[in-house]
């Protein structure tokens, strides 16, 4: 089990420009998160799909935010445009109900300039 | 809405002295309750999760965590510190009704030699 898996590891972008973040969860998985962290803000929950439906994005910041699960093995979260204040940890995660917890990936880090 | 809360951003012990770092939670429901670590520049790893069998639930690397309904408190323990334990501790809660994990803010751990 390859578990989590998020690309790219490190994103640096320029204000402005268009940023897509990917993640695979793990296969069998029917839950996916993504959750957004920072030093100030700690780790905000912002979407979840549950069998490839968006469930709630109340967490989602704005409408720059975007974020699909086109099939059960592979998420996006698209931030146009990106901004300075975006600059966080992206982490992605996968599971199976709450009563098994859930498996984190390595994060992205955003950097946008 | 479920909510956690965490005492203490930093707690530092030394190394062979009891780790205790807390966490209070909110639900309207029955809760699942969970502590994650975070290692420097990694994502967020499974400790131990309860979910309504024992009240004391056992975790890796030691750690162990009580559920108190009473005190709505799941507060994290280990009997002896090692260096290898400094990191970042989440404790988080789910409802169950649906999958949402809430986090707390995180305590970081630090190990004085």
């Amino acid at each position: 089990d390859a578990g989590v898996i998020q690309s790219p590891r490190h994103e640096v972008t320029e204000m402005g420009q268009e940023v897509t973040l990917r993640c695979k969860p793990i296969s069998g998985h029917n839950s996916l998160f993504w959750y957004r962290q920072t030093m100030m803000r700690g780790l905000e929950l912002l979407i979840y799909f549950n069998n490839n439906v968006p469930i709630d994005d109340s967490g989602m910041p704005e409408d720059r935010f975007s974020a699909k699960m086109p099939n059960a093995s592979f998420s996006t979260l698209k931030i146009q445009p990106s901004e300075p204040r975006d600059s966080a940890v992206y982490f992605c995660a996968s599971g199976s109900g709450p009563n098994y917890g859930y498996t984190f990936g390595s994060g992205t880090r955003l950097t946008v300039v | 809405a479920q909510s956690v809360t965490q005492l203490g951003s930093h707690v530092s012990v030394s190394e062979g002295a009891l780790v205790l770092l807390r966490c209070n939670y909110s639900s309207s429901v029955p809760p699942y309750l969970f502590w994650y670590v975070q290692y420097p520049n990694q994502g967020l790893q499974l400790l131990l999760k309860y979910t309504s069998a024992a009240t004391l639930v056992k975790g890796i690397n030691g750690f162990e965590a009580e559920f108190k309904k009473s005190e709505t408190s799941f507060h994290l323990t280990k009997p002896s510190a090692h260096m290898s334990d400094a990191a970042e501790y989440f404790c988080a809660v789910s409802e169950g009704r649906d999958d949402k994990i809430i986090f707390g803010k995180g305590t970081r751990l630090h190990i004085l030699p």
